[in-house]
């Protein structure tokens, strides 16, 4: 079964500053995709970025990065510019392309923005 | 624009009520899941379903129940509320859609938070 470590319980940055948070994932297939998610205190859980394991480049989204390493089975999530509004918790999500597969969330990783 | 609706968004009720919270997306998606979310903040699968009329048992015992009778409604049940349901229920949709797309992320929706005294 796959699993899915995100081993930063809390992380902090100062506003404007760059923050990585680490994923990692295990698995035994060649072909899945990879998400981070972003869920603001009380609010709705929505998709920050989608990485696609058959695509070598690194998927972005605004000042939103990640750096996906298919053998180390690793995939950060890197903000730039931090923001207040980035405040949140962020799960790292892994999901088969066996249709018949559901999605394995991380623990999350909470997320300070220091004015 | 993809939507996917929780209702209500809050609730208080008593030991021993029956219960039923709302999922609705009208995105047509075939997929759809529930997860309950503790006050750790991480996510357990507690049911999903792969189309009408098929409902599967997740990861994380739980016991509720869910229909799927319409491709858009996925209503979770309790029949006697206790104290140890307390906590924050989300509904996801994902997979195929009705316009013959395919989502291959899960569309969360807003949550429902349940508290059972």
């Amino acid at each position: 079964a796959q699993t899915v470590t995100q081993s930063q319980p809390e992380m902090s940055v100062q506003e404007a500053e760059t923050v990585t948070l680490s994923c990692t994932y295990d698995t035994s297939e060649s072909d899945y995709y990879l998400f981070w998610y972003k869920q603001p205190p009380s609010r709705q859980m929505i998709l920050v970025i989608r990485q696609e394991a058959y695509k070598q480049q690194n998927a972005t989204e605004n000042r939103f990065s990640v750096n996906f390493q298919k053998a180390a089975k690793s995939f950060s999530l890197k903000i730039s510019d931090s923001q207040l509004g980035d405040a949140a918790m962020y799960f790292c999500a892994y999901r088969s392309d066996n249709y018949g597969q559901n999605f394995v969330f991380g623990p999350g990783t909470r997320l300070s923005v220091l004015p | 624009e993809a939507d996917i609706y929780q209702t209500p968004r809050y609730l208080v009720i008593g030991t021993g009520k029956k219960i039923t919270l709302e999922c609705s997306q009208t995105m047509g998606h075939d997929k759809m899941y529930w997860y309950q979310q503790d006050p750790g903040m991480e996510l357990h699968l507690i049911h999903y379903s792969y189309g009408v009329n098929s409902t599967e048992k997740g990861d994380l015992s739980s016991e509720s129940t869910v229909s799927r009778i319409r491709t858009e409604h996925f209503p979770l049940t309790l029949e006697s509320a206790r104290p140890s349901h307390t906590s924050q229920y989300l509904c996801a949709s994902s997979g195929a859609d009705k316009t013959g797309g395919f989502l291959y992320e899960q569309y969360f929706g807003p949550g429902t938070r349940l508290t059972v005294t």
